[in-house]
Order: C-alpha cells, then sequence, then structure tokens
C-alpha cells in the first residue's frame, strides 16, 4: 500500500464554507506531519504541521487534527476564501536513525473555492 | 538567504541524452531530497541525504544518480533519459527531520523527454 493516503482527491466548497482532507500513514513511528500549498505553477509550501506529543494545532483559519491510535491526521480550512483555491499535499516521514530523512507525501487535494 | 536554488528550470532532451539537475541550499540544512512531481501522483520521493557523504535511495531511484560532497549541493544526474521520466522536479531541503522541521523546495525543473 501507499505510505501516505489522502482524501479526498478534489474537494468543491463555496465562498465561507469548511474544507476538511484526511490523510492516514503506515509507519507507527512517524512522529512529525507537515501540510502544504501549492498554487498553480509554484513550489509546494508549507503552511502547518504538527507533532506527536500534541492532538491539534490551529494557525488562524487553519487547523490540524493527529490521532495517533487510528494513524490518521486532518487539515481543517475555516471561512474559506477563493484565495485558498490550490493543490494541499500531507506527509509523514518513514524510517529511523539514517533513513529518517525520508518524508512521503499523499497524492494531493485539488481545492476550489467558489465566490 | 538565496534559499533552495534549482537549475536549469526548463530542459528539453532527447531520449537517451544524459543531464544534471543542480540544487544548491544556502541555509546549512542537513537533509536534503529530490521529488518529481506527475499529475495525479503527488511528488514522488527519488532520492535524499541527510548529510554530506550520505545519500540513500526513494520510492522511485531508477534512472537517477545522486551525490553529497557538500552540505550545500545536491545535483541529480540523469544517466540516459527516458519520456518516462517527463516531469516537474523538485529539490528540497531540512534543517533537521530529526527535530521535525518542514522542508523548504526549490522553484522546480521542467524537463522534457522527447
Amino acid at each position: 500500500g501507499e505510505n501516505v493516503e489522502q482524501h479526498p482527491s478534489t474537494l468543491s466548497v463555496q465562498e465561507g464554507d469548511s474544507a476538511v482532507i484526511k490523510c492516514t500513514y503506515s509507519d507507527s513511528a512517524s512522529n512529525y506531519f507537515p501540510w502544504y500549498k501549492q498554487e498553480l505553477g509554484k513550489r509546494p509550501q508549507l503552511i502547518i504541521d504538527i507533532r506527536s506529543n500534541v492532538g491539534e494545532k490551529k494557525d488562524q483559519r487553519i487547523a490540524v487534527t493527529l490521532n495517533k491510535t487510528a494513524k490518521h491526521f486532518s487539515l481543517h480550512i475555516t471561512e474559506t476564501q477563493p484565495e485558498d483555491s490550490a493543490v494541499y499535499f500531507c506527509a509523514a516521514p518513514r524510517g529511523r536513525g539514517s533513513t529518517l530523512g525520508r518524508l512521503y507525501f499523499g497524492r494531493g487535494t485539488q481545492l476550489t473555492v467558489w465566490p | 538567504n538565496a534559499g533552495v536554488t534549482q537549475t536549469p528550470k526548463f530542459q528539453v532532451l532527447k531520449t537517451g541524452q544524459s543531464m544534471t539537475l543542480q540544487c544548491a541550499q544556502d541555509m546549512n540544512h542537513e537533509y536534503m531530497s529530490w521529488y518529481r512531481q506527475d499529475p495525479g501522483m503527488g511528488l514522488r520521493l527519488i532520492h535524499y541525504s541527510v548529510g554530506a557523504g550520505i545519500t540513500d535511495q526513494g520510492e522511485v531511484p531508477n534512472g537517477y544518480n545522486v551525490s553529497r560532497s557538500t552540505t550545500e549541493d545536491f545535483p541529480l544526474r540523469l544517466l540516459s533519459a527516458a519520456p518516462s521520466q517527463t516531469s516537474v522536479y523538485f529539490c528540497a531541503s531540512s534543517y533537521s527531520l530529526q527535530g521535525n522541521y518542514g522542508y523548504t523546495f526549490g522553484s522546480g525543473t521542467r524537463l522534457t523527454v522527447v
């Protein structure tokens, strides 16, 4: 199976609504979970991350929640705006020791916010 | 700081040609990785490095070589280009994944193999 599974692949919401993107990971030793936003033609940029010693983290309109028992984490965007339209990627590391540098990404979610 | 610098931004190769994609960072980051991005496939890890002199394979390493002779540079070599290697390539670096810091990405190289 995939290292990181991400759902849904596409998401359309009305401006002002909330959007939720979910990811599951396979390595129970993973302890760091970043989310990236990629606008069309641009590079991915880190928007929020969470470490395994916390269950939730918020930064203005975005939040990430983590359930280590179930091995899944989610991105929540509230009060969505058209400029939130982009592809969002989740990621999780795998490996221990010298292989800890492996950061695996989900396949991405195309979020479209309609005005 | 310039961050992560990738060159070239665009490249067209003929099947069988070889080339090197350059990546340099000036942030003294330990971790560096190469990803390829294809539609619907997300970012797939090609090779990564946890420090100078140390490299390892990712998910899709076939057809690519890397080396890390300095902390700053992490070039990706295509040995004999194939149309399946047409993709957008991103280099990324991080201060330390053990310290749980996110990757900073370069601006990407769009490669077309004909």
